[in-house]
């Protein structure tokens, strides 16, 4: 069964300092990963996907399909990253995203 | 552009009373539309998606139900709600077109069953 699993709730990091939160998946075909984020009162909206191989707002996610996870990572956290941070999958035959539980990111000053 | 829209943004209902939400979508055909539901310690999961009018699939059994009169409109329904429909639910669009197209999602509904 398809299944993305975020492990942390909740990370909290001073800013500056290094981030990654952490997303594993199981999909038994190639996956589309996704990493969509909701800031405060806002909508929840696409941060990026692993196909463009982007790095947007300096977040980059690398595909590891040995260990089948798709990290999201960094360098230099900022307060403004504060956020909740979705990891996601898309089934490729129905085009349903599948998400994780999810996990908030705090970035403390 | 495209937009969606999605209301009431919080409603408060007794148990077994009835529930309509309503999510359209402006600026797009044939859009792909869901239904998730965001529960606390349990992140974002997807109650229904659509792939056109009157093509509903279930994702978990539930006394929720989906409807999609028209090719831009997407409804939750309820006879009777029960504490446990408690949540926030968000309605989602994306293209047809591309497996990998992202998802549009609405401002979300808190719905509160007391």
């Amino acid at each position: 069964a398809q299944r993305v699993t975020q492990p942390e709730k909740l990370l909290s990091v001073f800013k500056g300092a290094p981030v990654e939160l952490k997303c594993n998946y199981s999909y038994s075909g190639s996956p589309e990963l996704f990493w969509y984020v909701q800031y405060s009162r806002q909508r929840l909206q696409l941060l990026l996907r692993h196909i463009s191989r982007e790095s947007i707002k300096g977040f980059t996610a690398d595909l590891n399909k040995g260990e089948t996870s798709f990290h999201l990572k960094k360098p230099f956290a900022q307060e403004e990253d504060s956020a909740m941070y979705y990891c996601a999958l898309i089934h490729s035959n129905t085009g349903k995203l599948i998400f994780g539980q999810g996990t908030t990111l705090q970035v403390k000053p | 552009s495209q937009t969606i829209h999605q209301w009431p943004a919080t409603l408060v209902q007794p148990v077994g009373s009835p529930l309509s939400l309503e999510c359209t979508v402006e600026g797009t055909s044939n859009p792909n539309l869901y239904w998730y539901r965001q529960a606390a310690g349990r992140g974002l999961q997807l109650l229904f998606y659509s792939v056109g009018i009157g093509q509903i699939s279930s994702e978990v059994p539930q006394n929720l139900s989906a409807s999609r009169p028209q090719d831009r409109q997407f409804i939750l329904s309820s006879k009777k709600l029960l504490l446990s429909d408690s949540g926030f639910y968000l309605c989602a669009w994306k293209r047809r077109a591309g497996a990998i197209a992202p998802l549009h999602f609405g401002n979300g509904t808190r719905l509160t069953v007391t």
